[in-house]
């Protein structure tokens, strides 16, 4: 089986550049979160998806940041325009179910610096 | 506020040395456990997980944590670390439901052979 994939590994763009993450889920995993860990920090919730919709995105910081899920299959989290403070490693998870008792599988992250 | 809180930033350890990293949280409602394992370059993978029952609970690779409810914590131990235990190690908790995990900001674990 397939893991969850994240595309690019590494991503080094200029301040006010558009940047857009990519993640593959395990097939059929209908949960897909994404998450952010800022330099010396927690790693942090972002959004959720069910399918094509977005569950809960509480986590997302501010109007830069824009995710889809068209098809209910892989994810797009773009930041535009990027700001220094947007540095960080982007990872992305999935889950057959909804809640914590599924289990979550996680990409490898996406390595995200802003200049 | 939710939150979790992991004591030590860096830890050194040689090998057989025994190893426990410090996780406290803040948590309403129904508590879920997990300690998550980064090696270098790869994808954050579960060691363990507590639910409910035995509050000792034993992971992959030999490690197990104790889930004790009056100190609010889930330390993880283990008895004999080996090089490749170096890798950084995560606590996170979550509701039932909620989909999310709440994470600590992660302890890095350098053991020297």
């Amino acid at each position: 089986e397939a893991g969850v994939t994240q595309f690019p590994s590494h991503s080094v763009i200029e301040k006010g550049q558009t940047v857009t993450l990519r993640c593959d889920p395990i097939s059929g995993h209908d949960n897909l979160y994404w998450y952010r860990r800022v330099m010396g920090k927690e790693i942090k919730f972002l959004l959720h998806f069910v399918k094509e919709s977005k569950q809960d995105e509480s986590g997302m910081p501010n109007n830069r940041f824009l995710a889809e899920r068209t098809g209910g299959t892989y994810s797009t989290l773009k930041v535009q325009p990027a700001e220094l403070e947007d540095s960080g490693v982007y990872f992305c998870a999935s889950s057959q179910g909804q809640g914590v008792y599924y289990g979550y599988t996680f990409g490898s992250g996406t390595r995200l610096t802003v200049v | 506020a939710q939150s979790v809180s992991q004591h030590n930033h860096h830890v050194i350890l040689s090998e057989a040395a025994s190893l426990e990293l410090g996780c406290n949280y803040s948590y309403g409602g129904t508590v879920n456990l997990f300690w998550y394992v980064q090696y270098p370059g790869q994808h954050l993978q579960l060691l363990l997980k507590y639910f409910s029952g035995d509050p000792l609970v034993k992971g992959i690779k030999g490690f197990e944590a104790e889930f004790i409810k009056s100190k609010f914590s889930f330390n993880l131990r283990k008895p004999s670390v080996q090089w490749s235990d170096t890798a950084e190690y995560f606590c996170a908790v979550g509701g039932g439901s909620q989909g999310n995990l709440i994470f600590g900001k992660g302890t890095k674990l350098s053991v020297k052979p």
